[in-house]
C-alpha cells in the first residue's frame, strides 16, 4: 500500500535560514504530490501540486518543491524562513490509478522559526 | 475565493449518542471527502464521494458511519453511536476531480466525546 513519509516531525530555524522538509513516498508509478500548510486552529491549505509538468514546482509564499523519481522524494524547501511560516506542513500523495481521488498524508511536520 | 464551510467548529457529545458533522463544499466540485486527525497524528482519509454514492471507504469507517448529501448542497457525516476514540478533528473536503486536482479543505470540527 501507499505511503508517505516525513522525516522529521519538527524542525526549528531560524528566520533568513534555509527551510527543508523532507518527504518520501513508497510506490513505483509515481503518484501525484502535494503540501498542504495547516496553520493553527485552521484548515489544510495547499502550498504546491507536483503533476509531471515539470520536477521542480514553485507555490506560495516562496516555497518550491523538486519531485526526484531516482530518490521517489519529493523535498518542500524555501530560501529564507520568516515568522509567518510557522505551521504545520504535510506531505500528501494521490495514486494515479484511484478513482475515488482519496489522499494519503504524511505524519507533518511543524515547523518553528525563531527570531 | 469560494471555500469549504464546516459547523459545528467544535462539537462535545456523550459517549453513544449520535453526531452529525455538516459541511458545505465548494459549489461546482464534483468529489467529497472526509478525513480526520486525532491529536497529535496524521491526517487520514475516511471516505470519499461521487455521483451520490460512496466511491472509497477507510478502515475506519465502519458501519457507525454514513455520509449524505441531502440535498445538492449539503454533505454531512453521521456517526451513530459515538466512542472515546472518535474525538479528532474532523475535515470534509471537495474537488473539481480526481488525479491533479486540487482538494479544498474546510476548518474542521472537532469532536469531543466525553
Amino acid at each position: 500500500a501507499q505511503s508517505v513519509t516525513q522525516l522529521g516531525s519538527h524542525v526549528s530555524v531560524s528566520e533568513g535560514a534555509l527551510v527543508l522538509l523532507r518527504c518520501n513516498y513508497s510506490s513505483s508509478v509515481p503518484p501525484y504530490l502535494f503540501w498542504y500548510v495547516q496553520y493553527p486552529n485552521q484548515g489544510l491549505q495547499l502550498l504546491l501540486k507536483y503533476t509531471s509538468a515539470a520536477t521542480l514546482v514553485k507555490g506560495i509564499n516562496g516555497f518550491e518543491a523538486e519531485f526526484k523519481k531516482s530518490e521517489t522524494s519529493f523535498h518542500l524547501t524555501k530560501p529564507s524562513a520568516h515568522m509567518s511560516d510557522a505551521a504545520e506542513y504535510f506531505c500528501a500523495v494521490r495514486e494515479v490509478y484511484n478513482q475515488g481521488g482519496k489522499l494519503i498524508f504524511g505524519q507533518g511536520t511543524e515547523l518553528s522559526v525563531k527570531p | 475565493e469560494p471555500e469549504v464551510t464546516q459547523t459545528p467548529s467544535h462539537q462535545v457529545t456523550q459517549m453513544g449518542q449520535e453526531v452529525i458533522l455538516r459541511c458545505v463544499p465548494i459549489s461546482n466540485h464534483l468529489y467529497f471527502y472526509w478525513y480526520r486527525q486525532i491529536l497529535g497524528q496524521k491526517v487520514e482519509f475516511l471516505v470519499s464521494f461521487y455521483n451520490n454514492e460512496i466511491s472509497e471507504k477507510s478502515e475506519i469507517f465502519d458501519d457507525q458511519f454514513s455520509v449524505e448529501r441531502p440535498d445538492g448542497s449539503n454533505f454531512t457525516l453521521k456517526i451513530r453511536s459515538t466512542k472515546l476514540e472518535d474525538s479528532a478533528m474532523y475535515f470534509c473536503a471537495s474537488s473539481e476531480g480526481t488525479g491533479r486536482s486540487e482538494a479544498f479543505f474546510g476548518q474542521g470540527t472537532r469532536l469531543t466525546v466525553v
